[in-house]
């Protein structure tokens, strides 16, 4: 079955530096992968998405993930962080339905990252 | 905000009601989903939807009752629910290409907070 990992609870960062949250998967065949974000009582955004080709994907709000097959890892990033940037984390892969007949996503349990002003 | 709307935001209620959660997609998609989302748990996929058809039923127990009456809308009907059902629900879509395509990103409602007393 497809999977993938937060291993990070939370991740602290201050305004202006680089962020990473990592996100490690588990999938037979091609990873298509997912980021998305959700802030306090809102559902969730679509940031990014890999499907094929570059391996670095950009995505909204400045935010960009990198795809490595060899560490089965697809973590994202922003190079400055913003304070407006807290909110909750969830890395997801796609998941075929056993009976073919659909698709749906499988997502990580989530990490909050917190930026400090 | 995202072309996906869920109404009510709010509901409290009783083990012995019945209440149905709705939602709406003005997105032209093919497929809809109902998710679960609990305090520190990943989210659960509960049902699928695809082309008004339901593809999915994720082990979720009877008192959860979903409805497709077209591919623009999508409820979820309660019925003596149990304490431990409080959550967040939400609502998505996405188009759907089935096997022989891509897979696009799914586009997520606010949500319904549920509270079971």
């Amino acid at each position: 079955a497809q999977s993938v990992a937060q291993p990070e609870d939370q991740v602290n960062v201050a305004e202006g530096n680089p962020l990473t949250v990592k996100c490690t998967y588990s999938v037979s065949g091609n990873p298509y992968l997912f980021w998305y974000v959700q802030y306090p009582n809102r559902g969730l955004q679509f940031l990014l998405k890999y499907i094929t080709g570059d391996n670095l994907v950009k995505g909204s709000y400045g935010f960009e993930a990198e795809f490595n097959k060899s560490q089965t890892s697809f973590h994202l990033k922003k190079p400055s962080a913003l304070v407006s940037d807290s909110a909750l984390y969830f890395c997801a892969v796609r998941d075929r339905l056993a009976n073919q007949a659909g698709t749906a996503l499988i997502f990580g349990k989530g990490t909050t990252l917190s930026v400090s002003s | 905000e995202t072309g996906v709307t869920q109404t009510p935001r709010h509901l409290v209620m009783g083990m012995t009601n019945k209440k149905s959660l709705k939602c709406e997609q003005h997105l032209g998609h093919n497929a809809m989903y109902w998710y679960k989302q609990s305090a520190k748990k990943p989210l659960e996929l509960m049902f699928v939807y695809s082309l008004e058809e339901r593809v999915e039923n994720n082990s979720v127990p009877s008192r959860f009752s979903p409805e497709c009456p077209n591919s623009s809308h999508l409820f979820l009907h309660l019925h003596t629910l149990q304490p431990e059902d409080s959550a967040l629900y939400l609502c998505a879509s996405s188009q759907d290409s089935g096997t022989s395509g891509g897979f696009y990103e799914q586009y997520f409602g606010p949500g319904t907070r549920l509270t079971v007393t």
